[in-house]
């Protein structure tokens, strides 16, 4: 079983719509939550930093962890064309372990 | 607003020679980090750096790869031997504290041809 499962879309949505992406993972060490969203040939751009259990929101983004199901979603309100990208989650044990590790990415596409 | 900056964009070399990318984290971050995503795959950790010392590695950091510090501000990988495998992209990232978030450089493209 891979680490963290993300589907790799790709994911065709009309604007205006509400986007959810998800990933689940399979280390319970896992405390720390992100998503980033990254254009093609570029580096990844932070979306949302959560840590443990919980929703997060932050304009059009909330993020949702649960901790119990090992289950982690990115809701986009109001997804506009320019959310068109690759989303990543990646999450991080506590400690002192440094290594963030990354799921595949979904590929979003929304359409005008 | 602060970045992290890497140079160069773009970075050509033949198989067997040795490659340095450069990396600015942000100025007051004190954690660094390299990734690498080979075209079509995820990002994967290579190595962490903090205080003059890696803090933790990945299996993919093997002796053919070092990091280094030169200054107060950049920060440096070397690929000692470059391998066909390592072409990728290399992104560099720094954090402000150990479990704070990251910012990732926008990448150097590395062709081992």
């Amino acid at each position: 079983q891979k680490e963290v499962e993300q589907d790799p879309g790709p994911l065709s949505v009309p604007e205006g719509a509400i986007v959810s992406l998800n990933c689940t993972y399979s280390n319970s060490a896992f405390q720390y939550f992100m998503w980033y969203r990254q254009y093609s040939r570029k580096g990844p751009e932070l979306l949302m930093y959560t840590y443990s259990s919980g929703n997060k929101e932050d304009g059009r983004f909330t993020a949702q962890v649960d901790k119990s199901s090992k289950y982690i979603s990115l809701f986009i309100r109001d997804s506009q064309p320019s959310d068109s990208a690759t989303y990543l989650c990646a999450m991080k044990e506590g400690g002192g372990y440094q290594k963030v590790t990354f799921g595949t990415g979904t590929k979003l596409q929304v359409i005008p | 607003e602060p970045e992290v900056t890497q140079t160069p964009s773009h970075q050509v070399t033949q198989m067997g020679q040795e490659v340095i990318l450069r990396c600015v984290p942000i100025s007051n971050h004190l954690y660094f980090y390299w990734y690498r995503q080979i075209l079509g795959q995820k990002v994967e950790f290579l190595v962490s750096f903090y205080n003059n010392e890696i803090s933790e590695k990945s299996e993919i950091f093997d002796d053919q790869f070092s990091v280094e510090r030169p200054d107060g501000s950049n920060f440096t990988l070397k690929i000692r031997s470059t391998k066909l495998e390592d072409s990728a992209m290399y992104f560099c990232a720094s954090t402000i504290a150990r479990n704070t978030e990251a910012f990732f450089g926008q990448g150097t493209r590395l062709t081992v041809v």
